[in-house]
């Protein structure tokens, strides 16, 4: 089975500008969570999306949305960057339930100059 | 009560030796505690987890040991090798929940 793949895998945007990063989860995983990591906070929990619907928020403010597609992939904005939003955006897929396993992909590197 | 502590943020120790990496939590509604690796460049892999009806788990040179009353759990890295070396994260999750809190990180280095 194919992982979880993220594209792009980096990014350089300026200030102000606006991002969408793209996930595909592994076949058949219909949970897909997203992830910020850090060296300073490490890695916080920004959302989860299960059968297109946001099922779980982290404490991001509402720049950073996201949306699931019926084929389960998912695609996570962030609007009006600020440097510190300069980070590793992972994704994480799942069956929803037991097992909880999440598996994580490779992450896009976003830098905010 | 989200948080997980992590101890210590590095490590190092000699080819062949014991590594262990120990995290806390405080919120007793977590069933599930995963430990990740992660390599510079990619993204975390999970190597090994633990519900709180288990008091260890052994996965080939990995054992997780949980204590329940304590609200710790630790990682044992058996015959360490330095490929091995990576950085480890802790987690916890909430019961129907999805959302891992994970600890802060350790950078483990095996010497050869």
């Amino acid at each position: 089975k194919a992982g979880v793949t993220q594209t792009p895998r980096y990014l350089i945007k300026t200030r102000g500008q606006q991002v969408t990063l793209s996930c595909s989860p592994i076949s058949g995983h219909r949970s897909v969570s997203w992830y910020q990591q850090t060296p300073g906070q490490g890695l916080q929990f920004l959302f989860e999306y299960f059968s297109e619907t946001q099922r779980n928020k982290g404490n991001f403010p509402g720049r950073f949305s996201g949306r699931q597609f019926s084929n389960s992939r998912s695609e996570m904005n962030v609007s009006t960057l600020e440097l510190g939003d300069s980070a590793l955006y992972l994704c994480a897929s799942s069956l929803r339930g037991n097992p909880y396993e999440q598996y994580f992909g490779p992450g896009t590197r976003l830098t905010v100059t | 009560q989200q948080q997980v502590k992590q101890s210590p943020q590095s490590l190092i120790v000699q080819k062949g030796g014991i590594s262990i990496i120990n995290c806390a939590y405080e919120n007793t509604a977590f069933d599930y505690f995963p430990w990740y690796q992660q390599f510079p460049g990619k993204g975390p892999a999970l190597l090994i987890a633990i519900r709180p009806d288990v008091s260890e788990k052994k996965e080939g040179r990995f054992t997780i040991s949980f204590n329940k009353s304590a609200k710790q759990f630790s990682l044992h890295i058996m015959d360490s090798q330095p490929g091995d070396s990576a950085t480890y994260f802790c987690a916890a999750r909430g019961q129907g929940a999805q959302k891992l809190v994970f600890g802060q990180g350790t950078r483990l280095t095996i010497n050869p």
